[in-house]
C-alpha cells in the first residue's frame, strides 16, 4: 500500500530556531494536512492544504506556521521561532478527494529544549 | 462537524469479538462516520467508514443504526496488535474537509 514519508523521525531543536518539518504525500493525493500530538493529548488539527493554498487552518497555526509545497511532490511544514510548547508528534497526511480516507505518515517528534 | 462520545476504555480477549461503540446523535445527513486506530505513537491508521449501510472490509465491520444516531466497530477476532486508541469522526462530506480526533476509546487486547 502507498505511504506518507516524513523526515526526520526525530528533531530535537533550541528554543527560538526555526525547524522545517518534511513530507512527501502520497502521489496522486491532492489534499495534504499537518496535525500534532502532545504527549498524552489528543491528535489536533493544524492546517489543510489544496491547490497551492490554505483551506482551512485552527487557531494552533499562526503566524509562527507556514506550509509549502515547494516542488510538487514534498509537503513542508515551517515553525519560524520553536517554542518549549511545540514539542509534540507532528503528522502529515494526504487524501485522494472529498470523502476519501486520509494516509498519516509515521509523524516526526520535535523536542525543542 | 457532529460530535462524537466513546467510552474511554475497554478491555477484550483475544481471539474474541471486539465490539466499540460510538454515539453521534447529531450526526446530519451528509457526514459519514470514519474509524481510525491509533497504535502506540504511530499515525492514526483508517480502519473503515460508512454513511447509513453496514459495511465490511478485511479490518472490521461498521453497523451504523436506522436512525444512524450510533454506530458499533467489530473487530471479529482481536489480537494483541490490535491494541490501540480507537477513533470514531463524523465528518462532513465537503473538499478538503478534516478529520476531527476526539479522545476515543483505549482498547487493550488481552491474552
Amino acid at each position: 500500500e502507498p505511504e506518507v514519508t516524513q523526515t526526520p523521525s526525530h528533531q530535537v531543536t533550541q528554543m527560538g530556531q526555526e525547524v522545517i518539518l518534511r513530507c512527501v504525500p502520497i502521489s496522486n493525493h491532492l489534499y495534504f494536512y499537518w496535525y500534532r500530538q502532545i504527549l498524552g493529548q489528543k491528535v489536533e488539527f493544524l492546517v489543510s492544504f489544496y491547490n497551492n493554498e490554505i483551506s482551512e487552518k485552527s487557531e494552533i497555526f499562526d503566524d509562527q506556521f507556514s506550509v509549502e509545497r515547494p516542488d510538487g511532490s514534498n509537503f513542508t511544514l515551517k515553525i519560524r521561532s520553536t517554542k518549549l510548547e511545540d514539542s509534540a508528534m507532528y503528522f502529515c497526511a494526504s487524501g485522494a478527494g472529498t470523502n476519501e480516507k486520509l494516509f498519516f505518515g509515521s509523524g516526526t517528534q520535535l523536542s525543542v529544549l | 462537524d457532529a460530535k462524537t462520545t466513546q467510552p474511554p476504555s475497554m478491555d477484550c480477549a483475544e481471539g474474541r469479538a471486539a465490539n466499540l461503540p460510538c454515539n453521534h446523535s447529531t450526526i446530519s445527513g451528509n457526514e459519514y462516520v470514519y474509524w481510525y486506530r491509533q497504535i502506540h505513537s504511530q499515525g492514526p491508521q483508517y480502519i473503515i467508514h460508512g454513511l447509513k449501510n453496514n459495511e465490511t472490509n478485511e479490518m472490521a465491520s461498521l453497523i451504523i443504526t436506522e436512525d444512524r444516531k450510533s454506530s458499533t466497530l467489530i473487530l471479529p477476532h482481536a489480537t494483541l496488535r490490535d491494541t490501540a486508541v480507537y477513533y470514531c469522526i463524523v465528518r462532513v462530506k465537503a473538499a478538503g474537509n478534516k478529520l476531527t480526533f476526539g479522545g476515543g476509546t483505549r482498547v487493550l487486547v488481552k491474552p
